[in-house]
C-alpha cells in the first residue's frame, strides 16, 4: 500500500463525453503527476502538480486537463474522449523534500471508451 | 528527449533462480535518477529499487540488485532466488534531477517464474 487512492477503479465512457479521475496522495507529498499506460505499454507522463498549478507537461493535447486541490489531491479531466483515450490512468504522488523524488503510485483507474 | 528501452518483452525464470532484466537508456545529462518498477495483475506500480547516477555503488534491495553501467548507459535487475510472487512486468524509468518533472518509461519486460 503505497498510501495513493484512486477512483472510480474502472468506468466505461462513450466517445465525446467527458470524465473526471480523482487522487489522493500519500501523507505529506506535495505533488502529483498523472500518467497513461496503454495496453502493452509503459506509462507515459501527462502532467504534474505542484502548489496548485501545473508544473510540466506530456505530449497531451489541451482536452487533457487538471487540477490539485489545498488537500494536495487532484483530478484529471479528459473531455471530447476517444476511442484511444482507452487506457489506465495513473496518479503518482512525490515530495520535493525526497532528493530522489521517488513517485509512489496509485492502484489506477481503468477507462474504457466505447 | 530521454528514452528508455527494454529489449526484452517477456522473460521466465525457475523458482529459485536468478534472473536478470535488460535496460538501457539514452540522455546527455550526468545527474539523474534510474528505478525499476514492479506491476503485478493488479496494476499497482510498486518501486523495487532505485539508483542515483552520481553513486558508484549498485543498488541492493534484498533479493534484487542493479548493475549500474553509467559510461554504457545501462541498468539491470538481478533477481536472486526468484519467488512464484516475482511474476510481474517490470519497468525500467528514468528522472532527471534537473527537470523532475516526468519519469520516462520502458515498454515493460513480462517475467513468468516458473514453480
Amino acid at each position: 500500500e503505497t498510501g495513493v487512492t484512486q477512483s472510480p477503479t474502472h468506468l466505461i465512457k462513450t466517445r465525446g463525453q467527458q470524465v473526471t479521475l480523482r487522487c489522493s496522495s500519500q501523507s505529506g507529498h506535495n505533488t502529483v503527476s498523472w500518467y497513461q499506460q496503454a495496453l502493452g505499454q509503459g506509462p507515459q507522463f501527462i502532467f504534474q502538480y505542484y502548489r496548485e498549478e501545473e508544473n510540466g507537461r506530456g505530449n497531451f493535447p489541451p482536452r487533457f486537463s487538471g487540477l490539485q486541490f489545498p488537500n494536495y489531491s487532484s483530478e484529471l479531466n479528459v473531455n471530447a474522449l476517444e476511442l484511444d483515450d482507452s487506457a489506465l490512468y495513473l496518479c503518482a504522488s512525490s515530495s520535493r523534500t525526497d532528493s530522489g523524488n521517488t513517485i509512489y503510485f496509485g492502484e489506477g483507474s481503468w477507462l474504457t471508451v466505447v | 528527449a530521454q528514452t528508455v528501452t527494454q529489449s526484452q518483452p517477456e522473460m521466465s525464470v525457475q523458482e529459485a533462480e536468478t534472473v536478470t532484466l535488460s535496460c538501457t537508456y539514452d540522455t546527455s545529462e550526468s545527474d539523474y535518477y534510474l528505478f525499476w518498477y514492479k506491476q503485478p495483475p493488479s496494476r499497482q506500480m510498486i518501486l523495487v529499487i532505485r539508483q542515483e547516477a552520481y553513486k558508484q555503488q549498485n543498488a541492493t534491495e534484498n533479493r534484487f540488485s542493479v548493475n549500474f553501467q553509467k559510461a554504457a548507459k545501462s541498468f539491470s535487475l538481478k533477481i536472486s532466488d526468484s519467488q512464484l510472487g516475482d511474476a510481474a512486468m517490470y519497468f525500467c524509468a528514468y528522472r532527471s534531477a534537473s527537470n523532475n518533472n516526468d519519469m520516462r518509461f520502458g515498454a515493460g519486460t513480462r517475467l513468468t517464474v516458473k514453480p
